[in-house]
């Protein structure tokens, strides 16, 4: 069974960075697609962005000009970076890796972070 | 954006009845060139992160039990669960991946009456 292992800090302050790294260590990390997916307390799912193989990216518009996503292939991890934060950020974090026959669908999830911005 | 709407939001089922989901996108999510709907749906228990229970709108999941199937095409989509069990309560969503964002609905949580 595929498992992802993600880490990064939960408690922030408002207008910090966010920052998050998924740990992918199946042994083939270089054929998939990459998605951090959030939902907030009680709430729904958010699509955030992905990275593929390549290191292409695709963000959410609503988040575009403040959400970073990036790959290390040699450490198999991919990171997501939010900038700005307010409360509105509060929420479950998860990382998520593509289907091999789906790519864009996530297959395999990480455990989820609590992120709470609170000053 | 596409725009995922599901109904109901809620529903409370007799164990070992069947459960409908109805998915409803903004646009179609068929890709004519390869033939496929470009839908997905997804359980997630409480506490837990979402598990993908069916791609390509009725294609299931590795290890996921016959009781769910999807079906549909272009716009509208379903989800059935043919014989609720107790550990098929959970929220259930639907996601369009043809276009970035790769939006889902809002969920619809299913409860045992």
């Amino acid at each position: 069974q595929v498992q992802l292992q993600q880490w990064g800090a939960g408690l922030l302050k408002p207008s910090e960075t966010l920052s998050l790294t998924c740990g992918d260590y199946d042994g083939s990390f270089n054929n998939y697609f990459w998605t951090w997916i959030r939902q907030p307390p009680g709430k729904g799912l958010e699509w955030i962005g992905e990275i593929n193989n390549t290191g292409g990216t695709n963000y959410n518009p609503s988040l575009k000009s403040r959400v970073t996503i990036s790959v290390d292939t040699s450490k198999s991890q991919f990171s997501l970076k939010l900038r700005s934060l307010t409360a509105a950020d509060t929420a479950v974090y998860y990382c998520g890796r593509g289907h091999a026959g789906a790519w864009e669908v996530v297959a395999y999830w990480g455990q989820g972070t609590l992120v709470t911005v609170s000053s | 954006d596409i725009v995922m709407t599901q109904s109901p939001d809620s529903l409370a089922v007799s164990l070992g009845e069947r459960a409908t989901i109805n998915c409803k996108s903004s646009q179609s999510v068929f890709h004519s060139p390869n033939n496929k709907n470009y839908l997905a749906w997804y359980r997630q228990k409480p506490g837990q992160p979402p598990n993908l229970l069916i791609y390509w709108a009725s294609t299931r999941a590795s290890g996921v039990p016959d009781r769910f199937s999807g079906s549909g095409s272009g716009t509208d989509f379903t989800l059935t669960v043919s014989s609720l069990q107790a550990e098929d309560v959970a929220v259930y969503y639907c996601q369009q991946y043809l276009i970035s964002p790769r939006t889902f609905g809002q969920g619809t949580k299913v409860e045992i009456k």
